[in-house]
C-alpha cells in the first residue's frame, strides 16, 4: 500500500513568487492535513480538507490556501512568498476527518532566496 | 486551550540504557495524547496514541507512555535503546478543535 505522497520534495523560490505543493494521500483516505514545520517555531498546523472542504484552519496569512480534489489529493499554495515561508512543509493523511494523522509524507522542503 | 511542554530539546542515552523523554500537557478538556516520531529527512511516524481507557499505552519499536492525570503528564519510555532509535520525537495533543498541537521535539542521540 502506497503511503503518502508528497510532491516535489524540494524547491527553491524567490521573494515575491508562488508556490504549489502537491499532496496524494493513502488510497482510501480522504481527510488530508497540513503542516509548516520551521526550527524556530517547530510544526504548526495550517489546514486540514475533508470531501474537498476546508474542515479546519490553524493562524496562517491568507497567503496560504489550499484546495482538496474529488480523488482526495490535496493541494497547497502559498502567493507573495516570503523569507519566513522558508519551511519543511509536511502532509498527513486519515481515512475520516477530525481524526488524529497516522501517516505522513516525507515533505516538500521549501526554500526561499 | 492546548499545550504541550516537552522538556529537554536534546536526550543522550547509551545503547542498551533506558530512555526516557518527557512531555507535560495542559488541556481544559480530556486530552489525547501522540507521540510521533521523525527519522532524518523524513515525514513523522506514528509511536503511540493515548484516548480513553488504559493508561499505560504501548507502541511500536517497544515504546511506551503512561498518562498520568494528576501529573499533567504522558512521557515516553523504553526500556533498552538502539543506535535506531536515534531520532526527533514529538509529542502532541488533540487540541478541542482536533487540531493537533505538537511540542518542540526532544532529539534523542544513542552512542554505542
Amino acid at each position: 500500500k502506497a503511503g503518502v505522497t508528497q510532491t516535489p520534495r524540494y524547491l527553491i523560490k524567490t521573494r515575491g513568487q508562488q508556490v504549489t505543493l502537491s499532496c496524494s494521500p493513502i488510497s482510501g483516505h480522504r481527510s488530508v492535513s497540513w503542516y509548516q514545520q520551521t526550527p524556530g517555531q517547530g510544526l504548526q498546523f495550517l489546514f486540514e480538507y475533508f470531501s474537498e472542504t476546508q474542515r479546519n484552519k490553524g493562524n496562517f496569512p491568507g497567503r496560504f490556501s489550499g484546495r482538496q480534489f474529488s480523488n482526495s489529493r490535496s493541494e497547497m499554495n502559498v502567493s507573495t512568498l516570503e523569507l519566513g515561508d522558508s519551511a519543511l512543509y509536511l502532509c498527513a493523511s486519515s481515512l475520516s476527518a477530525g481524526q488524529q494523522p497516522q501517516h505522513f509524507g516525507d515533505g516538500t522542503r521549501l526554500s526561499i532566496l | 486551550a492546548q499545550s504541550v511542554t516537552q522538556l529537554g530539546s536534546h536526550v543522550s542515552v547509551s545503547e542498551g540504557a533506558l530512555v526516557l523523554l518527557r512531555c507535560n500537557y495542559s488541556s481544559s478538556v480530556p486530552p489525547y495524547l501522540f507521540w510521533y516520531v521523525q527519522y532524518p529527512n523524513q515525514g513523522l511516524q506514528l509511536l503511540l496514541k493515548y484516548t480513553t481507557g488504559a493508561t499505560l499505552v504501548k507502541g511500536i519499536n517497544g515504546f511506551e507512555a503512561e498518562f498520568k492525570k494528576s501529573e499533567t503528564s504522558f512521557h515516553l519510555t523504553k526500556p533498552s535503546a538502539h543506535m535506531s532509535d536515534a531520532a526527533e520525537y514529538f509529542c502532541a495533543v488533540r487540541g478541542d478543535t482536533d487540531k493537533l498541537i505538537f511540542g518542540t521535539g526532544t532529539r534523542l542521540q544513542v552512542f554505542p
